[in-house]
């Protein structure tokens, strides 16, 4: 089936650090992909998406593009703030989900910043 | 964009008893989703529920330990039924999840 794979955590960096986490799935077709992030203690929000292959999410300078030859979603932003320092989790919701739009998640990484 | 209140944030229940979780979305939306996150791990999809219908649930999941409600378009309730220690976990609701709207999460601790 469907799923997502990301790289274990924590990462630990330093601030104004560059910041990859590495995220690759196996689906069949072309599935949407996301980022979402959890700070501590909060709920979870959409980062940034990608519904087709060579597209670029952004968002709050966190950037990723849809790999469709390497089946990739890798997370990256040039400069971590201390701030950033949450669980970020890869997902996918399937090409052929039946219009139900369901979202399969990977493990999660923590992002540890200190200044 | 929708926005969804989901309550309680927290409880905290007796073995053998139940707890009802409920969301409001404050827009109509066809199907709501219902997510378990257990200490530490990722997100688990438990259901899907499509207003006047029975809730589709995910391999491993079966109504009468998660019965779903979905009596109209902005209203669900999942209850967790005949509780253990193993169902502590945070469990939320998710309505449009490609757009990102999910529920605070509702945090159950059982003892």
């Amino acid at each position: 089936g469907d799923s997502v794979t990301q790289m274990e955590g924590p990462v630990t960096l330093s601030e104004e650090a560059f910041l990859t986490i590495n995220c690759t799935y196996t689906a069949t077709g072309y599935p949407s992909l996301f980022w979402y992030v959890q700070y501590p203690g909060e709920g979870l929000q959409l980062l940034l998406k990608a519904t087709k292959a060579d597209d670029k999410g952004s968002n709050k300078g966190f950037e990723a593009t849809y790999r469709k030859e390497t089946t990739s979603f890798h997370l990256e932003k040039g400069s971590v703030q201390v701030s950033d320092s949450a669980v970020y989790f890869c997902a996918l919701i399937p090409m052929f989900s039946g219009g139900y739009n369901k979202l399969i998640f990977g493990a999660g990484t923590r992002l540890a910043v200190h200044p | 964009s929708a926005v969804i209140s989901q309550k309680p944030s927290r409880d905290i229940c007796q073995r053998g008893t139940s707890l009802t979780i409920q969301c409001q979305v404050d827009s109509q939306v066809t199907m709501m989703f219902w997510y378990r996150q257990q200490p530490g791990q990722s997100l688990t999809l438990i259901a899907t529920a499509n207003q006047g219908s029975e809730a589709t649930y995910e391999s491993g999941f079966v109504i009468d330990k998660f019965p779903i409600s979905r009596p109209n378009l902005t209203f669900s309730t999942l209850t967790v039924s005949n509780l253990s220690p193993e169902d502590s976990s945070i469990y939320l609701c998710s309505a449009e999840p490609a757009r990102g709207f999910f529920g605070q999460g509702t945090r159950l601790t059982v003892v």
